[in-house]
C-alpha cells in the first residue's frame, strides 16, 4: 500500500507556543489530505480537509485561526497548532487520499502541551 | 443526521471466532471500511466493501448488506495480537469518511 509519513512522531511544548506537524505522501500524489484528532479512548474526529492549492475546509467547532493548514504541494500538508494549550494535547493523525475509496493514514503525532 | 453504531467493547478467547457488527445511516453510500487501530497507533486498513456480500481476506472477513445498512467484521483463529480497536467507517455521498466510535476487542488466553 501507499505510504504516508508524519513528522514529528511526538512533541512536547510549553503552553502558548506553536507546533507544526508535517504530513507527507511518500510514493503518490494526494490532492486531498485529512487531519484528524483523537483523544484517549475516543474515535477519530475529522478536523479539516486539506486541498492542494486551496483553503482547507474545517469541520464545525474547529477554529481555523488556531489550527492552520497549508497544503502547498501534492505531497505535503502541514498543520500548525498556534498558541497551544494543555487541552490541545492529543493524537493528531493525517491521511492522504489516493483515490475516492483509498485513504492512507500517517503514523500519527502525539502532542503534549505542558 | 449521519450515524454509525458499533459495540463499545467485546471480549473473546484466543483461537476463537468473533464477529463485530456495524450499522449505519448516512447520506449516501460509497463503500464501508474496516480499520484496525492498536493503542497509540494510527488506524491500518483491513477491508473495503461496496457491494453486498462477503469479502474474505485470510483470517479476516467483512460482510455488507446495503439494504439493511449493516456490516460485520469476522475474525477467525484469534491471536493475542488481534487485541485492538476496530473502526467501521462509511464513505458518504460526498466521499467523506464517517467514523464509528470503534469497538475495543479484548482477547483472553
Amino acid at each position: 500500500g501507499a505510504v504516508v509519513s508524519q513528522h514529528p512522531s511526538w512533541v512536547i511544548c510549553k503552553s502558548g507556543t506553536s507546533v507544526k506537524i508535517e504530513c507527507r505522501s511518500l510514493d503518490f500524489q494526494a490532492t486531498t489530505m485529512f487531519w484528524y484528532r483523537q483523544f484517549p479512548k475516543q474515535s477519530l474526529m475529522l478536523m479539516a480537509t486539506s486541498n492542494e492549492g486551496s483553503k482547507a475546509t474545517y469541520e464545525q467547532g474547529v477554529e481555523k485561526d488556531k489550527f492552520l493548514i497549508n497544503h502547498a504541494s501534492l505531497t505535503l500538508s502541514t498543520l500548525t497548532v498556534t498558541s497551544a494549550h494543555p487541552e490541545d494535547s492529543s493524537f493528531y493523525i493525517c491521511s492522504a487520499r489516493l483515490a475516492e475509496n483509498e485513504q492512507f493514514f500517517g503514523p500519527g503525532t502525539r502532542l503534549t502541551v505542558l | 443526521g449521519q450515524n454509525i453504531d458499533q459495540p463499545t467493547e467485546m471480549t473473546a478467547t484466543e483461537g476463537a471466532i468473533v464477529q463485530i457488527n456495524c450499522t449505519y445511516q448516512t447520506s449516501g453510500f460509497n463503500g464501508l471500511f474496516w480499520y484496525q487501530q492498536h493503542a497509540g497507533e494510527a488506524p491500518t486498513f483491513l477491508s473495503y466493501n461496496v457491494l453486498d456480500g462477503l469479502e474474505e481476506k485470510g483470517r479476516f472477513s467483512s460482510f455488507l448488506s446495503r439494504s439493511k445498512g449493516y456490516s460485520y467484521l469476522l475474525l477467525k483463529e484469534l491471536q493475542m495480537k488481534d487485541s485492538a480497536s476496530y473502526l467501521c467507517a462509511v464513505l458518504d455521498s460526498n466521499y467523506q469518511l464517517i467514523w464509528g466510535a470503534g469497538t475495543k476487542l479484548i482477547i483472553k488466553p
